[in-house]
């Protein structure tokens, strides 16, 4: 079965804090994946890497950076944390070919105060 | 840009009723829709997915899922629902070509299955 973890079920962080959330997979998948999760919006993409060392912005980077330096781990950068950006985020990986299903990491709630 | 919309935030639905959880879509292309549904502070588990073939899709659970092209739906249903199936369910599109790498979410529908 693919696994994907995530570093932390819950996080709680002060205003202007750069904050760290690491995503490791291990089936060897070429695509990672960053959503955030709020009520009523669903899940919205915020970065994805199709590679080590390649990113491109999805569809609500601004406040988020993500860096990929080997395949199996995908980490999301908040450079300032604000409370906005307070959330459930969810990482997620799957395999390059075909039509593939994501799969999905048990989620880090972080609270920004 | 692709977009998915699920009409209901919430549905109702007694222990043993069928239960229908509903969807639409707006892709590019021929799209690969997908099912997963999300247990309390659990990440979302894949249920189902369409990508080509059979219009209706057999999934976990006893789940599936009936693509119709006509009316760019994609419904969640299960014959006789079970409490167990309570939880949140979204579904998800993705397109072909430039932005076959991006999976856009509905905005979720809860289901409660009560006793």
């Amino acid at each position: 079965d693919v696994k994907v973890t995530q570093s932390s079920r819950y996080l709680v962080k002060r205003t202007g804090e750069k904050v760290f959330l690491e995503c490791v997979q291990d089936m060897d998948h070429e695509n990672m994946f960053w959503y955030r999760q709020d009520p009523g919006l669903g899940l919205r993409l915020i970065y994805f890497s199709y590679d080590v060392k390649m990113k491109e912005k999805g569809d609500i980077p601004e406040g988020y950076s993500v860096s990929r330096e080997k395949k199996e781990r995908f980490s999301l950068i908040l450079e300032s944390a604000s409370t906005n950006q307070t959330s459930m985020y969810l990482c997620a990986s799957r395999d390059s070919g075909g039509a593939g299903e994501q799969y999905f990491g048990p989620g880090t709630r972080l609270t920004v105060t | 840009a692709q977009s998915v919309a699920q009409p209901e935030d919430q549905v109702n639905v007694a222990e043993g009723n069928p239960l229908t959880v509903k969807c639409t879509y707006s892709v590019s292309g021929n799209p690969y829709l997908f099912w997963y549904v999300q247990y309390p502070n659990r990440g979302l588990q894949f249920l189902l997915k369409y990508i080509t073939g059979d219009n209706l899709v057999k999934g976990s659970y006893g789940f599936e899922a009936e693509f119709n092209k006509s009316q760019t739906s994609f419904h969640l249903k299960k014959p006789s629902a079970l409490v167990s199936d309570s939880a949140l369910y979204f579904c998800a599109v993705r397109g072909g070509g430039a932005a076959g790498n991006k999976l856009t979410f509905g905005g979720g529908t809860r289901v409660l299955v009560k006793p």
